[in-house]
């Protein structure tokens, strides 16, 4: 079945640190990869997407490649902020007639003044 | 963009009682919503999926007589935990898959059971 092997955290940066979360896949078809992520007690917002291989999703100052030949959709940002300190959570879409999100473990990101 | 509205946003119950959840889609119609629940520092485990006008379908391991799921109209879905116990305490969040904007997420209910 399908599943998301994702970097366990805890992550902590300082302010303008660079972050790299990794995620890995394995999924039947041709997936659509997602980044959510949650603020403390709340639900999950999509950072980004992409569809297909290659395709790079942006959003925010977060960016993540498809890249198929390694089922990888790792997170970076280039320069974290303290508003950055959130769950992140890796999500694939198998797609099909079976709409389901299958999620990795979520990691946790402080990031400090 | 496209608004989903999840009530409450806690509750705390005493165990033996019955809790329900709302998940209502402000903007568009949602044939379908996702019902998750979330333990403490860990991902979301899709409960059951909510079809409007049919019974849903749950997850394997997913009791169906304790955590009722009714979708009676193409805003609304309601997820009832029966019988709670201190258990059953965790964060459930909902979700609508729209077709121009994916998938979009309830706020989430935290459910303390007491």
């Amino acid at each position: 079945g399908d599943s998301v092997t994702q970097m366990e955290g805890p992550v902590t940066l300082s302010e303008e640190a660079f972050l790299t979360i990794n995620c890995t896949y394995t999924a039947t078809g041709y997936p659509s990869l997602f980044w959510y992520v949650q603020y403390p007690g709340e639900g999950l917002q999509l950072l980004l997407k992409a569809t297909k291989a290659d395709d790079k999703g942006s959003n925010k100052g977060f960016e993540a490649t498809y890249r198929k030949e390694t089922t990888s959709f790792h997170l970076e940002k280039g320069s974290v902020q303290v508003s950055d300190s959130a769950v992140y959570f890796c999500a694939l879409d198998s797609g099909g007639s079976n709409y389901k999100l299958t999620f990795g473990k979520g990691t946790l990101l402080t990031v400090n003044p | 963009g496209a608004v989903v509205s999840q009530h409450p946003s806690r509750v705390i119950c005493k165990s033996g009682t019955s809790v329900k959840i709302e998940c209502r889609s402000l903007d568009f119609q949602a044939t379908t919503m996702f019902w998750y629940r979330q333990f403490p520092k860990q991902s979301l485990m899709l409960m059951a999926t909510s079809n409007e006008g049919s019974k849903a379908t749950y997850e394997q391991g997913v009791e169906k007589d304790k955590f009722l799921i009714n979708h009676a109209s193409l805003t609304l879905s309601t997820l009832t935990v029966t019988s709670a116990h201190p258990e059953d305490s965790s964060f459930y969040i909902c979700s609508v898959l729209f077709p121009n904007y994916g998938y979009t997420f309830g706020s989430g209910t935290r459910l303390t059971v007491v």
